[in-house]
């Protein structure tokens, strides 16, 4: 089955530095793949979008990869903020369709 | 103001007793989809709509109804709820003109859904 992996352990880090979040695909390949934040009890929020043909994706502190050969996608927050802390989602969508599979979501936390 | 709502936001029913969540978006979409999350599970979806009277299967439609009878809105019936229904239910909208903006999907407040 087609599935989206991300790691489930909590990261922690201190403001200032960078987190890095992985998300791993595995048994076909998507067309692209999004990134979602979600704060507790709300709605998941777009933050960005990167295509299979596209190595990487900038917005102002954030920036995605996307490695086709090794099936994963790289979210990095640069100079991160307390206000950063959230839930952190990825997920695929195949073109043309909307059938979408989410990864479970990592939790960051960022310690001032 | 674009948004999508869903409404109750909070309900608490008992087995077998129909209900449906209603979802409407204000942003002229073309697709609509439900979702569930659940602790470590993350978000599945149920139903999806390309279009009006256009609907889908996601991963987890058993026990779920969707109609698209008006494109701005997209219900989600549960004709006989079961305990292993409640969850927290987010509804999505996406799409309208085809490029980047089909590509993101704006999402509802939540509805936290208690089956006893």
């Amino acid at each position: 089955s087609q599935k989206i992996e991300q790691n489930s352990e909590a990261l922690n880090i201190q403001e200032g530095k960078t987190a890095t979040l992985t998300c791993n695909y595995t048994n076909y390949s998507p067309a692209y793949l999004q990134w979602y934040r979600q704060d507790p009890g709300r709605g998941p929020v777009f933050l960005l979008l990167i295509r299979e043909n596209e190595k990487e994706k900038r917005k102002e502190r954030l920036k995605v990869t996307f490695d086709t050969t090794l099936k994963q996608s790289l979210f990095h927050i640069t100079a991160s903020q307390p206000a950063d802390s959230a839930t952190y989602l990825c997920a695929r969508r195949k073109t043309g369709g909307f059938k979408t599979i989410f990864g479970a979501g990592t939790r960051l936390f960022v310690k001032a | 103001e674009a948004q999508v709502t869903q409404n109750p936001r909070y309900l608490i029913t008992v087995t077998g007793k129909k209900l449906t969540v209603t979802c409407s978006q204000n942003m002229n979409h073309e697709y609509m989809s439900w979702y569930r999350q659940d602790p470590g599970l993350g978000l599945r979806q149920i139903y999806y709509s390309m279009n009006v009277e256009v609907t889908d299967k996601g991963d987890v439609p058993e026990g779920y109804k969707v109609s698209r009878k008006e494109k701005r809105n997209f219900p989600l019936i549960l004709e006989s709820p079961s305990p292993n229904q409640t969850s927290l239910y987010f509804c999505a909208s996406a799409g309208g003109v085809a490029g980047v903006n089909t590509d993101t999907q704006y999402f509802g407040p939540g509805t936290r859904l208690t089956v006893l």
